[in-house]
């Protein structure tokens, strides 16, 4: 079956600690996208990608980074440097690239991140 | 910039009720309207889009209506069961004033009552 995963479901944090959330699809998408989800609140975009070995910040992108390697894979790393990161990390992916946005979105089942 | 406001939840119906969700949005350009549901502990999963003024769309019995006039999208359905409670969210995608991203609505929380 194709699909979006996102690996770890939960994940727990030590404040100062970097972390990394696995995204992986074999849709054969272009584009790929991270959102963070807070309680009551909509997806906010932190990253997208269009295409390999590119990336563009989204709206709050500060104190996370990102990488593009491979078509299928779009890894996101909370740093230190994140305020605040307690939150579900929502990754997707859309068919093409130069359409991205207008496009529909194919999401993972998400990543609950706790910071103790 | 590009904006999407929906109707605060939480909303609760006996199952069998009529469902409606507003939303209306502020863009320009020539955006692609969507609702997602959000089940509980999951992703998001798309339930239907438009692509232009007047386009409906439609899925599961779900029903929304492109409307450049009122700039509304608002969902609806005839008759809900228990197994739509969910959260929905409006989303623009493509709007030129957004950066062309895609922009989500705070979503509604809906309970169905057996």
């Amino acid at each position: 079956d194709g699909g979006i995963t996102q690996s770890p479901k939960y994940l727990f944090r030590k404040e100062g600690q970097n972390v990394t959330l696995s995204c992986e699809q074999n849709l054969n998408h272009d584009a790929m996208y991270w959102y963070r989800q807070d309680p009551g609140q909509g997806l906010r975009l932190i990253y997208y990608s269009q295409i390999v070995n590119d990336f563009q910040k989204g709206d709050i992108a500060e104190g996370y980074s990102v990488s593009r390697e491979k078509k299928e894979s779009f890894p996101l790393t909370v740093t230190s440097a994140q305020k605040n990161p307690t939150a579900f990390y929502l990754c997707a992916s859309s068919r093409s690239g130069q359409g991205a946005f207008t496009d529909t979105q194919y999401f993972g089942p998400g990543t609950r991140l706790t910071v103790l | 910039g590009d904006s999407v406001t929906q109707m605060e939840g939480p909303v609760t119906l006996s199952e069998e009720a009529f469902l409606t969700i507003n939303c209306t949005y502020t863009a320009t350009g020539y955006p692609s309207l969507f609702w997602y549901v959000q089940y509980p502990g999951e992703g998001l999963q798309l339930l239907l889009k438009a692509t232009k003024a007047d386009d409906k769309g439609s899925n599961k019995g779900f029903e929304a209506t492109y409307r450049k006039e009122t700039t509304s999208f608002h969902l609806e359905k005839g008759s809900v069961q228990v197994s739509d409670s969910a959260v929905y969210f409006c989303a623009l995608g493509g709007g030129r004033t957004g950066g062309f991203k895609t922009i989500f609505g705070a979503g509604t929380r809906l309970f169905v009552k057996a």
